[in-house]
């Protein structure tokens, strides 16, 4: 079936550093990739999608990469901020329909 | 303008009872889908209503339902509730029907069944 899964369920990294989010999925007849923030208490909030016709989007310090060859999502974050700290999900569209995948979970420290 | 607004955020229930939740979307967003979240399944699917029709449907029992609007808000409805649908039941709307379409979510409403 279809399926979108994450590689790490945790990631911690110094304030000021880049942050790199992996997703895999499984099967790549979809509209497009999203990546959603949330936090703690707060539903999840849109950061950048990617069509599934193109390899690379940048957004404001973030820049979305897939590979369809591996069927392999990533999301970058530049300076990662402690604002950034919070769960990131990948999800595959079809229409208005989305598959997410399980969440990582950035932590940023001080 | 306005996000989109779920009621309540917060609701108790016993096993065997039901509930009703709502959903108000962006003003002319026609879309409306429900997502189930809990800590073992993630976020998963319930439906998608547009223009007051059920378009997609998850993989979910019968004793979950919705209906849309006319003015486009929405709700769902759980009877027969189970502990097992305790969960953050999250709204989300979209302007389009169709395509690449950017889903604005609320920020949900907490259910504890016990």
């Amino acid at each position: 079936g279809e399926s979108v899964g994450l590689h790490l369920p945790t990631l911690s990294v110094q304030e000021g550093d880049n942050s790199i989010i992996n997703c895999a999925y499984s099967n790549s007849a979809s509209d497009y990739f999203i990546w959603y923030k949330q936090e703690s208490g707060k539903g999840p909030q849109f950061i950048i999608d990617i069509r599934s016709n193109m390899d690379k989007r940048q957004g404001q310090r973030v820049t979305v990469l897939l590979n369809k060859t591996v069927k392999h999502l990533s999301l970058q974050i530049a300076a990662t901020q402690p604002g950034d700290s919070a769960v990131y999900f990948c999800a595959r569209g079809a229409g208005n329909m989305l598959t997410f995948g399980g969440g990582t979970r950035l932590m940023v420290k001080p | 303008k306005a996000g989109v607004t779920q009621t309540p955020r917060y609701l108790i229930k016993t096993r065997g009872q039901q509930v009703t939740l709502s959903c108000s979307p962006i003003s002319g967003h026609r879309s409306v889908s429900w997502y189930q979240q809990t800590p073992g399944q993630g976020l998963q699917f319930l439906f998608e209503y547009f223009s007051e029709t059920q378009r997609n449907k998850g993989n979910f029992p019968g004793r979950f339902s919705g209906r849309q609007f006319s003015n486009s808000r929405s709700e769902m409805n759980v009877s027969t509730l189970e502990l097992g649908d305790s969960a953050l039941y999250l709204c989300a709307s979209a302007f389009g029907g169709s395509g690449a379409n950017v889903l604005t979510f609320g920020a949900g409403s907490r259910l504890t069944v016990l």
